[in-house]
Protein backbone atom coordinates (compact mmCIF):
# COMPACT_ATOMS: atom_id res chain seq x y z
CA UNK A 1 0.00 0.00 0.00
CA UNK A 2 1.76 2.94 -1.40
CA UNK A 3 2.36 5.58 1.64
CA UNK A 4 3.01 9.23 1.83
CA UNK A 5 3.57 9.70 5.99
CA UNK A 6 4.17 13.40 7.75
CA UNK A 7 5.94 14.08 10.83
CA UNK A 8 3.04 15.39 13.15
CA UNK A 9 -0.95 15.25 12.68
CA UNK A 10 -1.18 18.29 14.91
CA UNK A 11 1.77 20.96 16.12
CA UNK A 12 1.23 24.16 18.67
CA UNK A 13 4.45 26.33 18.27
CA UNK A 14 5.37 29.96 19.48
CA UNK A 15 5.84 33.68 16.84
CA UNK A 16 9.37 33.31 15.95
CA UNK A 17 10.31 29.07 16.18
CA UNK A 18 11.81 27.29 13.65
CA UNK A 19 9.47 24.59 12.36
CA UNK A 20 10.14 21.54 10.29
CA UNK A 21 7.75 19.59 8.61
CA UNK A 22 8.92 16.39 7.44
CA UNK A 23 7.20 14.33 4.82
CA UNK A 24 8.54 10.79 3.66
CA UNK A 25 7.46 8.49 1.02
CA UNK A 26 7.49 4.99 -0.18
CA UNK A 27 6.81 4.74 -3.70
CA UNK A 28 10.74 5.93 -5.42
CA UNK A 29 8.54 9.04 -6.51
CA UNK A 30 10.59 11.69 -8.04
CA UNK A 31 8.39 14.54 -7.23
CA UNK A 32 7.18 15.88 -4.05
CA UNK A 33 5.34 19.04 -3.10
CA UNK A 34 4.07 21.37 -0.13
CA UNK A 35 0.80 22.87 0.12
CA UNK A 36 -1.70 24.48 2.69
CA UNK A 37 -5.02 24.68 2.80
CA UNK A 38 -6.74 27.21 4.26
CA UNK A 39 -10.77 28.18 3.96
CA UNK A 40 -12.38 29.16 0.73
CA UNK A 41 -8.42 29.04 -0.62
CA UNK A 42 -8.20 25.46 -1.95
CA UNK A 43 -4.52 24.14 -2.02
CA UNK A 44 -1.76 26.52 -2.22
CA UNK A 45 1.71 25.07 -3.56
CA UNK A 46 4.38 26.71 -1.26
CA UNK A 47 7.73 24.33 -2.86
CA UNK A 48 8.03 21.40 -5.42
CA UNK A 49 10.78 19.53 -5.80
CA UNK A 50 11.65 17.14 -8.69
CA UNK A 51 14.93 15.55 -7.73
CA UNK A 52 16.93 14.80 -4.92
CA UNK A 53 18.54 18.42 -3.82
CA UNK A 54 15.91 20.52 -6.67
CA UNK A 55 13.52 22.52 -5.82
CA UNK A 56 11.46 25.13 -7.02
CA UNK A 57 8.83 28.00 -5.38
CA UNK A 58 5.46 27.68 -5.78
CA UNK A 59 2.77 30.15 -5.66
CA UNK A 60 3.07 31.20 -1.88
CA UNK A 61 6.86 30.72 -1.15
CA UNK A 62 7.73 33.67 1.40
CA UNK A 63 8.47 32.53 4.97
CA UNK A 64 9.02 29.21 3.56
CA UNK A 65 12.25 27.20 2.84
CA UNK A 66 12.57 23.24 1.94
CA UNK A 67 15.14 20.51 2.15
CA UNK A 68 15.27 17.32 0.12
CA UNK A 69 18.61 15.60 0.81
CA UNK A 70 17.18 12.08 -0.10
CA UNK A 71 14.58 11.04 -2.42
CA UNK A 72 12.17 9.52 0.07
CA UNK A 73 12.12 12.56 2.22
CA UNK A 74 11.00 16.37 1.70
CA UNK A 75 10.89 18.79 4.47
CA UNK A 76 9.45 22.51 4.45
CA UNK A 77 11.33 24.75 7.01
CA UNK A 78 9.18 27.71 8.72
CA UNK A 79 12.65 29.67 9.45
CA UNK A 80 10.50 31.88 11.98
CA UNK A 81 7.09 30.70 12.34
CA UNK A 82 4.67 33.51 12.68
CA UNK A 83 0.44 33.58 13.10
CA UNK A 84 -0.37 33.62 9.23
CA UNK A 85 1.43 30.41 8.86
CA UNK A 86 -1.10 28.55 11.28
CA UNK A 87 -2.75 26.20 8.89
CA UNK A 88 -3.06 22.93 7.23
CA UNK A 89 -0.01 21.62 5.57
CA UNK A 90 -0.31 19.17 3.25
CA UNK A 91 2.91 16.99 1.46
CA UNK A 92 2.54 14.82 -1.62
CA UNK A 93 4.30 13.19 -4.40
CA UNK A 94 4.06 11.89 -7.26
CA UNK A 95 6.08 9.66 -10.05
CA UNK A 96 6.91 12.12 -13.12
CA UNK A 97 6.51 15.70 -13.95
CA UNK A 98 3.99 15.09 -16.97
CA UNK A 99 0.95 16.96 -15.05
CA UNK A 100 -0.80 13.42 -15.92
CA UNK A 101 0.44 11.72 -12.85
CA UNK A 102 -1.99 11.56 -9.86
CA UNK A 103 -0.63 13.25 -6.70
CA UNK A 104 -0.64 11.03 -3.49
CA UNK A 105 -1.35 12.86 -0.41
CA UNK A 106 -0.31 12.79 3.10
CA UNK A 107 -2.70 13.05 6.31
CA UNK A 108 -1.81 16.70 6.91
CA UNK A 109 -0.05 18.28 9.58
CA UNK A 110 -2.19 21.37 11.60
CA UNK A 111 -0.12 24.39 12.50
CA UNK A 112 -1.00 26.64 15.00
CA UNK A 113 1.38 29.35 15.51
CA UNK A 114 0.58 31.43 18.72
CA UNK B 1 -5.61 34.59 -8.09
CA UNK B 2 -7.35 30.81 -8.97
CA UNK B 3 -7.99 30.06 -12.18
CA UNK B 4 -9.66 26.65 -11.33
CA UNK B 5 -12.64 27.49 -10.37
CA UNK B 6 -15.63 25.20 -8.64
CA UNK B 7 -19.17 25.58 -7.98
CA UNK B 8 -21.32 25.61 -6.44
CA UNK B 9 -19.02 25.98 -2.52
CA UNK B 10 -21.11 23.65 -1.04
CA UNK B 11 -24.32 21.14 -1.44
CA UNK B 12 -26.57 19.31 0.63
CA UNK B 13 -28.01 16.40 -0.57
CA UNK B 14 -30.48 13.29 0.37
CA UNK B 15 -29.32 10.25 0.40
CA UNK B 16 -30.29 8.45 -2.90
CA UNK B 17 -30.27 11.86 -4.77
CA UNK B 18 -27.86 12.02 -7.62
CA UNK B 19 -26.07 15.29 -7.97
CA UNK B 20 -23.27 17.11 -9.75
CA UNK B 21 -20.89 19.75 -9.62
CA UNK B 22 -18.79 22.03 -11.84
CA UNK B 23 -14.94 22.51 -12.34
CA UNK B 24 -13.49 25.54 -14.95
CA UNK B 25 -10.01 25.91 -15.85
CA UNK B 26 -7.89 27.47 -18.28
CA UNK B 27 -8.66 26.29 -21.74
CA UNK B 28 -5.36 26.97 -23.24
CA UNK B 29 -1.77 25.20 -22.39
CA UNK B 30 -4.15 22.32 -21.32
CA UNK B 31 -2.10 19.32 -19.82
CA UNK B 32 -4.45 17.52 -17.66
CA UNK B 33 -7.62 18.03 -15.31
CA UNK B 34 -7.32 15.89 -11.85
CA UNK B 35 -10.47 15.36 -9.50
CA UNK B 36 -9.71 14.25 -5.31
CA UNK B 37 -12.20 13.63 -2.80
CA UNK B 38 -11.02 14.47 0.23
CA UNK B 39 -13.01 13.04 3.61
CA UNK B 40 -13.12 14.17 6.54
CA UNK B 41 -9.75 13.36 8.61
CA UNK B 42 -8.34 11.58 5.59
CA UNK B 43 -5.54 12.69 2.82
CA UNK B 44 -7.03 13.64 -0.51
CA UNK B 45 -7.25 10.87 -3.19
CA UNK B 46 -7.73 11.30 -6.62
CA UNK B 47 -10.78 10.06 -8.26
CA UNK B 48 -9.56 10.71 -11.91
CA UNK B 49 -6.75 12.28 -14.23
CA UNK B 50 -8.35 13.27 -17.81
CA UNK B 51 -6.88 14.54 -20.43
CA UNK B 52 -8.13 14.36 -23.63
CA UNK B 53 -11.32 16.35 -24.72
CA UNK B 54 -14.86 14.58 -24.49
CA UNK B 55 -12.96 12.20 -21.90
CA UNK B 56 -15.68 10.25 -19.22
CA UNK B 57 -14.22 8.32 -16.41
CA UNK B 58 -16.35 6.30 -13.91
CA UNK B 59 -15.58 5.26 -10.61
CA UNK B 60 -18.67 3.00 -9.23
CA UNK B 61 -21.41 5.70 -8.42
CA UNK B 62 -19.04 8.68 -9.10
CA UNK B 63 -18.55 9.83 -12.79
CA UNK B 64 -16.16 12.77 -14.53
CA UNK B 65 -16.74 14.41 -18.06
CA UNK B 66 -14.00 16.65 -19.79
CA UNK B 67 -14.44 19.49 -22.16
CA UNK B 68 -11.35 21.03 -22.99
CA UNK B 69 -12.25 23.43 -25.77
CA UNK B 70 -14.65 25.69 -23.18
CA UNK B 71 -13.13 24.04 -20.11
CA UNK B 72 -14.51 22.84 -17.93
CA UNK B 73 -15.18 19.17 -16.02
CA UNK B 74 -18.55 18.15 -14.41
CA UNK B 75 -18.51 15.45 -11.48
CA UNK B 76 -21.81 13.56 -10.92
CA UNK B 77 -22.54 11.15 -8.27
CA UNK B 78 -25.46 9.16 -8.82
CA UNK B 79 -27.52 7.74 -6.28
CA UNK B 80 -25.77 9.76 -3.02
CA UNK B 81 -24.85 7.91 -0.42
CA UNK B 82 -23.30 9.19 3.51
CA UNK B 83 -20.24 7.74 2.72
CA UNK B 84 -19.81 10.12 -0.23
CA UNK B 85 -19.72 12.84 2.03
CA UNK B 86 -16.77 15.28 1.47
CA UNK B 87 -15.00 18.06 -0.24
CA UNK B 88 -14.46 17.45 -3.81
CA UNK B 89 -11.27 18.70 -5.77
CA UNK B 90 -10.69 19.69 -9.02
CA UNK B 91 -6.93 20.98 -10.36
CA UNK B 92 -5.26 21.37 -13.57
CA UNK B 93 -1.65 21.55 -14.21
CA UNK B 94 0.04 25.04 -14.99
CA UNK B 95 3.31 23.48 -16.67
CA UNK B 96 4.48 19.77 -17.42
CA UNK B 97 6.21 19.16 -14.09
CA UNK B 98 2.72 18.46 -12.63
CA UNK B 99 2.58 21.72 -10.93
CA UNK B 100 -0.95 21.72 -9.88
CA UNK B 101 -3.36 24.73 -9.11
CA UNK B 102 -6.50 23.49 -7.34
CA UNK B 103 -9.68 24.84 -7.13
CA UNK B 104 -11.09 26.00 -3.90
CA UNK B 105 -13.55 22.61 -3.59
CA UNK B 106 -17.19 21.71 -3.43
CA UNK B 107 -18.46 20.43 0.01
CA UNK B 108 -21.20 17.87 -0.58
CA UNK B 109 -22.76 16.70 2.71
CA UNK B 110 -24.62 13.61 2.45
CA UNK B 111 -28.09 13.17 4.71
CA UNK B 112 -29.54 9.69 5.44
Amino acid sequence: DVKVTQSSRYLVKRTGEKVFLECVQDMDHENMFWYRQDPGLGLRLIYFSYDVKMKEKGDIPEGYSVSREKKERFSLILESASTNQTSMYLCASSFGGRGVDEQFFGPGTRLTVL
Amino acid sequence: ILNVEQSPQSLHVQEGDSTNFTCSFPSSNFYALHWYRWETAKSPEALFVMTLNGDEKKKGRISATLNTKEGYSYLYIKGSQPEDSATYLCASPTDSWGKLQFGAGTQVVVTP
